[in-house]
């Protein structure tokens, strides 16, 4: 148990569904994030959420809409995904933001995605 | 190619076997992460380190930053040691972090 948890842990959605992911933190990290992780790849950042504002997007498709409502919940918003967006999304927190120095990140169990 | 590569790729032990999976990376870095992911998908953080060497318990990590070279070593290993390692470094041009691809490790009883 590492402190952050996501819901669903498994999401299968159409394309013209909507659908969002949730990650909830109670460690008092100040820094949110969004990775995915497809079959065989590297990690991918997605997006990055410092004192709940928006500090990073590397070039996510729009059909992937973040919200951090607050710096204990982060959300991603789903919107007429494609098949290959299917992969596990990960959520991270962090005392700081991961970019400034050698903060270590707790990640969530991740929420297993496919999308038919 | 990665900036990040982790061999081998793919490591089948017996219990008790010590185990090393060794991480290289062609980067300038200020930190380097070792995580450990379980079958479910969650994610644990290892280690942080910068220079040297740590150690918890059955797991110790170098690293060589004039090599750009990191080592994790597993002791006695046990089934439950059975997961992915990734490697990850945060710096290069973008001061990102960076993973690599990781270590299906299987260790058997």
């Amino acid at each position: 148990e590492t402190g952050v948890t996501q819901t669903p842990r498994h999401l299968v959605m159409g394309m013209t569904n909507k659908k969002s992911l949730k990650c909830e933190q109670h460690l008092g990290h100040n820094a949110m994030y969004w990775y995915k992780q497809s079959a065989k790849k590297p990690l991918e950042l997605m997006f990055v959420y410092n004192f709940k504002e928006q500090t990073e997007n590397n070039s996510v498709p729009s059909r992937f809409s973040p919200e951090c409502p607050n710096s204990s919940h982060l959300f991603l918003h789903l919107h007429t995904l494609q098949p290959e967006d299917s992969a596990l999304y990960l959520c991270a927190s962090s005392q700081e933001w991961f970019q400034g120095g050698g903060t270590e990140a707790f990640f969530g169990q991740g929420t297993r995605l496919t999308v038919v | 190619k990665n900036e990040v590569e982790q061999s081998p790729q793919n490591l089948t032990a017996q219990e008790g076997e010590f185990i090393t999976i060794n991480c290289s990376y062609s980067v300038g870095i200020s930190a380097l992460h070792w995580l450990q992911q379980h079958p479910g998908g969650g994610i644990v953080s290892l280690f942080m380190l910068s220079s040297g060497k740590k150690k918890h318990g059955r797991l110790i990590a170098t690293i060589n930053i004039q090599e750009k070279h990191s080592s994790l070593h597993i002791t006695a290993s046990h089934p439950r040691d059975s997961a992915v390692y990734i490697c990850a470094v945060k710096g290069g041009a973008t001061n990102k972090l960076i993973f690599g691809t990781g270590t299906l490790l299987a260790v058997q009883p």
